[in-house]
């Protein structure tokens, strides 16, 4: 079975400038993640997809962040314009359903000076 | 809000003694309880998990324990070995996961 795909895996921005990651996740799980872990720190969901709708975006930044996850399967996660408390490894996950074992991918680490 | 709190930051044992980590919640909807291990520059990945029907799990030389009338749960591993050593989060969802900030383990041979 094909794990969580992401990329890209590193990227480096200046502040202000706006960046995209993408997040293919296991075949068949309708639940998607997105969680930003800050070194030094346990991860923090951002948004959590189910299908192609969003079921919890409360701690999302909507100011500066934005995900989409069109047809219920890829979803792209984008920062515009980034911060430097924005720089962190940011992590999709997924799972059958929801509160079910989450599968993670192996990050995009963001540096933002 | 929601909080998980976890205990110790930092533990340091030798190769074959037991290791401890506890976690509190606070959300009383709680009711999936998973612990993750995530090696420097991994992926974290699942290494055990409980449900709020069952007390106790074990898992070779991993258990984990939850006390829900004091939203109190604690994951067990016996026989530590060099190769346990990664940082430990636990995790309490009643529909989000909400992570304690991590133990950083250490096994000395």
């Amino acid at each position: 079975e094909a794990g969580v795909a992401q990329s890209p895996r590193y990227k480096i921005i200046e502040k202000r400038q706006s960046v995209a990651f993408w997040c293919n996740p296991i075949s068949g799980h309708a639940t998607l993640y997105w969680y930003q872990q800050i070194l030094g720190q346990g991860p923090k969901l951002l948004i959590q997809f189910q299908n192609n709708g969003v079921v919890d975006d409360s701690q999302l930044p909507k100011d500066r962040f934005s995900a989409e996850r069109l047809k219920g399967v890829d979803s792209t996660l984008k920062i515009q314009p980034a911060k430097l408390e924005d720089s962190a490894v940011y992590l999709c996950a997924s799972s059958l359903v929801v509160m079910d074992e989450q599968y993670f991918g192996p990050g995009t680490r963001l540096t933002v000076t | 809000g929601e909080n998980v709190e976890q205990h110790p930051s930092t533990l340091s044992v030798q190769e074959g003694d037991s290791a401890v980590i506890k976690c509190t919640y606070s959300d009383s909807a709680s009711n999936y309880f998973p612990w993750y291990k995530q090696e420097l520059g991994k992926r974290p990945q699942l290494i055990i998990d409980i449900r709020s029907n069952v007390g106790e799990k074990k898992d070779q030389r991993i258990a984990v324990t939850l006390n829900k009338t004091a939203k109190h749960f604690s994951l067990h591993i016996t026989e530590t070995q060099p190769e346990d050593s990664a940082v430990y989060f636990c995790a309490a969802s009643g529909g989000r996961l909400i992570f304690g900030a991590g133990t950083r383990l250490a096994v000395h041979p």
